[in-house]
C-alpha cells in the first residue's frame, strides 16, 4: 500500500540556517503530495501542495518539489526563524474507492533558536 | 470566517462511558474525515464521508462510529472507549477537487480514557 516516510525529529537549528526535512513516498497511483504545519497547541494547516511530477510547491518561504524518479517530496527553506518552530508533516492524498485517501508521514518536529 | 470546529477540546473520561466529539465545518465541503494523532504515529484516518449519508472506514476504524446527516456536521461516537483511545483527535474537510484533495484541519480534541 501507499506509505510516507519523513525523517525523524527533532531538528533543532539556529536562526537564519538552511533547513531541509527529507520525505519519500510510496504509491501505486499518481498522487498529489502535500506538506502540512502544525504550530503547538493548534490543528494542523497546508504549508504547501504540489498535483504532478515536477511541481514546484512553495509559500512562506518553504519550498518543495514532486520528484517522481526519486519519489520524494524534500521541504526546503533557506533562512529559518524562531516562528518556524513547528512540527511538519508529509502527506500524500491519492484518488480511492468512493473518494481519495490520505497517508501521513510521522511527523518532524523542528526547534530553531535565537 | 471559513473553519472547522471541534467540540469539546478537552475531555477526560472513563472506561465504558459514551461519548460524542462533534465537528461542523462552514465551507460547504463535501469531504469529511476522522484522525487520530499519536507520538511517532503521525496521523491515521478513522473514518471518511464523501457526501451525506456516505460514509467509509478508513485505517483505524474499530471501537469508532460516524453518522452525516447533514452536510455540515460529522460527529465521531465511542460507544464504549477504552484506554488505547486515549489520543488527539483532528476532524477535517474538504473541497475534494480531483486535483488536490488538500484538507483543512479543526483544532482538535484531546481525550483521555482513564
Amino acid at each position: 500500500g501507499d506509505s510516507v516516510t519523513q525523517m525523524e525529529g527533532p531538528v533543532t537549528l539556529s536562526e537564519e540556517a538552511f533547513l531541509t526535512i527529507n520525505c519519500t513516498y510510496t504509491a501505486t497511483g499518481y498522487p498529489s503530495l502535500f506538506w502540512y504545519v502544525q504550530y503547538p497547541g493548534e490543528g494542523l494547516q497546508l504549508l504547501l501542495k504540489a498535483t504532478k511530477a515536477d511541481d514546484k510547491g512553495s509559500n512562506k518561504g518553504f519550498e518543495a518539489t514532486y520528484r517522481k524518479e526519486t519519489t520524494s517530496f524534500h521541504l526546503e527553506k533557506g533562512s529559518v526563524q524562531v516562528s518556524d518552530s513547528a512540527v511538519y508533516f508529509c502527506a500524500l492524498s491519492d484518488r480511492d474507492t468512493g473518494g481519495f485517501k490520505t497517508i501521513f508521514g510521522a511527523g518532524t518536529r523542528l526547534f530553531v533558536k535565537a | 470566517e471559513a473553519q472547522v470546529t471541534q467540540n469539546p477540546r478537552y475531555l477526560i473520561t472513563v472506561t465504558g462511558k459514551k461519548l460524542t466529539v462533534t465537528c461542523s465545518q462552514n465551507m460547504n465541503h463535501e469531504y469529511m474525515s476522522w484522525y487520530r494523532q499519536d507520538p511517532g504515529l503521525g496521523l491515521r484516518q478513522i473514518y471518511y464521508s464523501m457526501n451525506v449519508e456516505v460514509t467509509d472506514k478508513g485505517d483505524v476504524p474499530e471501537g469508532y462510529k460516524v453518522s452525516r446527516k447533514e452536510k455540515r456536521n460529522f460527529p465521531l461516537i465511542l460507544e464504549s472507549p477504552s484506554p488505547n483511545q486515549t489520543s488527539l483527535y483532528f476532524c477535517a474537510s474538504s473541497p475534494y477537487d480531483s486535483y488536490s484533495y488538500e484538507q483543512y484541519f479543526g483544532p482538535g480534541t484531546r481525550l483521555t480514557v482513564t
